[in-house]
């Protein structure tokens, strides 16, 4: 059982080249997210997913954009990367509804120059 | 939206004494807080959580109390040990303006000193 797993785990782009990070759970759970993660800013939200089908922002959207290509799998794109999109960026899954336990992917780390 | 202060953001105590992190919501909607750790490169794993109907949770050298009233939840951890030196954060759960997901404090980075 793999949990939550995202590609790539580093990755450095140039700044306004374009990049796709991807997320998948094999958990079966409804919902997803992407957070990221910078030094002294906690976890932020930027999208979720609360099921197949549907997206919302969260506090960080701008930038990027999303898409929950099924179940299982929920993308993050930066369409024209720039320094201040540099950090960690973690997915996660819960079950949804009243099980709200998130469980997390193991990051990557992204340096835009 | 919900907002999430935490206290401290370092926290340095000697092994085997206990350590408390404070946070606070402001939401009175949610109704689930959990609490992470995440060490040094890793993610962020749960080690205890609990829902607004519940004033206090335990798991072994761990608890989380609750005060709805003042909108503010701690963890302690009794009889540290050096395992538990990490990046703690505390989270709320809000569900208004059609938003889900949690928002996060920003973390305390506790010290565990031999």
């Amino acid at each position: 059982n793999a949990g939550v797993t995202q590609t790539p785990k580093f990755q450095v782009l140039k700044t306004g080249q374009s990049m796709t990070l991807q997320c998948a759970q094999d958990m079966n759970h409804n919902s997803m997210y992407w957070y990221r993660q910078d030094p002294g800013m906690g976890l932020r939200l930027i999208y979720y997913s609360a099921s197949e089908g549907t997206t919302d922002k969260g506090e960080v959207p701008n930038g990027y954009n999303v898409s929950r290509l099924n179940k299982r799998e929920f993308s993050l794109r930066l369409e024209s990367a720039a320094p201040s999109q540099t950090s960690v960026y973690f997915c996660a899954s819960t079950r949804g509804g009243s099980q709200t336990e998130a469980f997390f992917g193991q990051g990557t780390r992204l340096t835009v120059v | 939206g919900e907002n999430v202060e935490q206290h401290p953001s370092t926290l340095s105590v000697q092994e085997g004494d206990s350590a408390v992190i404070k946070c606070t919501y402001s939401d009175s909607a949610s109704n689930y807080f959990p609490w992470y750790k995440q060490e040094l490169g890793k993610r962020p794993q749960l080690i205890i959580d609990i829902r607004s109907n519940v004033g206090e949770k335990k798991d072994q050298r761990i608890a989380v109390t609750l005060n709805k009233t003042a909108k503010h939840f701690s963890l302690h951890i009794t009889e540290t040990q050096p395992e538990d030196s990490a990046v703690y954060f505390c989270a709320a759960r809000y569900s208004g303006g059609g938003a889900d997901g949690l928002t996060f404090g920003k973390g305390t980075h506790l010290i565990i000193q031999p």
